[in-house]
């Protein structure tokens, strides 16, 4: 079936340097995409989203990147600081009410930033 | 603003029993909720959609009788999971739908069944 995986499942960074986190998407339908962040035993919580229409989107700190002719979204972070340690999930959808709002999720990556 | 609760955080019950979790949308009103399970170091399942006023729809290989969810109201979704096993130990999240395809978690409830 359709899938949404992530190339690295562990990222060490040092503190200061900027982080990027890839994530591949195999469904071509998808117009809707996600960064969650995740600390242990936490809930996910929400960084940034970008629709199928940018192929660029910029918050505070974070930027993501969709590359629809690959299938492929990136998160960049910024100057990297401890408290950014966590797991970070890409979650596709199709972007509309109902069903199609389901979200599916990447396997996850683990940051890591060291002093 | 779009803060999401669960209730317990933490629960250990004996085979058998049955647990109730609670996922409150705190600041706003969701007419879908979405519950997830998580086992250590995996990323997040959908188990079902609950939608507010009728019946959810269960994701293929969730057993509907095992786990039951009820969605009374737009801030409120349950979860329980009816003579617990083992196995059934999980992090189990809710979510909840503020626009149309944007969704924000509740904080987890970890279950051990003994």
């Amino acid at each position: 079936g359709e899938s949404v995986g992530l190339h690295l499942p562990t990222l060490s960074v040092q503190e200061g340097d900027n982080s990027i986190i890839n994530c591949a998407y195999s469904n071509s339908a998808s117009d809707y995409f996600i960064w969650y962040k995740q600390e242990s035993g936490k809930g996910p919580q929400f960084i940034i989203d970008i629709r199928s229409n940018m192929d660029k989107r910029q918050g505070q700190r974070v930027t993501v990147l969709l590359n629809k002719t690959v299938k492929h979204l990136s998160l960049q972070i910024a100057a990297t600081q401890p408290g950014d340690s966590a797991v970070y999930f890409c979650a596709e959808s199709l972007g509309l009410t109902g069903t199609a709002s389901k979200l599916t999720f990447g396997t996850g990556t683990r940051l890591q930033v060291t002093l | 603003g779009a803060v999401v609760s669960q209730h317990p955080s933490r629960v250990i019950c004996k085979s058998g029993t049955s647990v109730k979790i609670e996922c409150r949308s705190l600041d706003f009103q969701a007419t879908t909720m979405f519950w997830y399970r998580q086992f250590p170091k995996k990323s997040l399942m959908l188990m079902a959609t609950s939608n507010e006023g009728s019946k959810a729809t269960y994701e293929q290989g969730v057993e509907k009788d095992k786990f039951l969810i009820n969605h009374a109201s737009l801030t409120l979704s349950t979860l329980t999971v009816t003579s617990a096993h083992p196995e059934d130990s999980s992090f189990y999240i809710c979510s909840a739908r503020l626009r149309a395809d944007t969704q924000y978690f509740g904080p987890g409830t970890r279950l051990t069944v003994l």
